[in-house]
């Protein structure tokens, strides 16, 4: 069955930079656009960026870009988010999500149960 | 705020149907991107309850449907049960922002 599992949260210091990764199994994420998606304590859902299928565009949300990188290594089956220059505003839990559907009117079929990242000195 | 406009609460007692509404823009629901619905509980995964504007995906009761007309979707959910009660998000692509939004979500709490 399809499963997403993030790891790679923590206690960060603002200005530091952090990598998260979720592990695909049940499918292959090379045939799949994938997403991040973010709650922030307190907030509702925002879309952080996105990966497609094959790999060609990766867009970011206004409030992360520049500043965070998706990525996938397609040997482990696995994405990965770098979130560089960290601030307090990026706390928050972190999913993936398997995308569906076509690149503009997708959604999200399956998610990982997230991973907490708090931005704190 | 965000760019899709949800009630913050809605509440009915069981067995009632409720609606929860969102409302976008011409560069988002208006411009004919499709409209999504998950449920979230808090500390777990959101799930997804409709895609396309009013497709379930398998395993999802008929009890919950949803539509979309304009600048605005709907989600409904008839014969509300205890385990209804959660956050409900809808989601849209938007063509000025280049990804996806979402509504600040609804809680909505079985009486």
């Amino acid at each position: 069955q399809v499963q997403l599992v993030e790891s790679g949260g923590g206690v960060v210091q603002p200005g530091r930079s952090l990598r998260l990764s979720c592990a695909a199994s049940g499918f292959t994420l090379s045939n799949h656009g994938m997403n991040w998606v973010r709650q922030a304590p307190g907030k509702g859902l925002e879309w952080v960026a996105i990966i497609w299928d094959d790999g060609s565009h990766k867009y970011y949300g206004d409030s992360v870009k520049g500043r965070f990188t998706i990525s996938r290594d397609s040997s482990k089956n696995t994405l990965y988010l770098q979130m560089n220059s960290l601030r307090a505003e990026d706390t928050a839990m972190y999913y993936c999500a398997r995308h569906r559907g076509s690149a503009t009117s997708g959604w999200a079929d399956f998610w990982g149960q997230g991973t907490l990242v708090t931005v704190s000195s | 705020q965000s760019v899709l406009t949800q009630p913050p609460s809605v509440s009915g007692a069981p067995g009632q149907r409720v609606t929860i509404s969102c409302t976008g823009s011409s560069s988002n629901i208006g411009a004919s991107y499709d409209v999504n619905w998950y449920q979230h509980l808090p500390g777990t995964a959101p799930k997804l309850l409709i895609f396309g504007n009013n497709n379930r995906p398998s395993g999802v009761p008929d009890r919950f449907s949803g539509s979309k007309s304009g600048t605005s979707a709907s989600l409904a959910i008839s014969g509300l049960q205890a385990e209804d009660e959660a956050d409900y998000y809808c989601q849209s692509y938007d063509s000025s922002l280049s990804g996806w939004v979402f509504g600040a979500g609804t809680k909505l709490t079985v009486l």
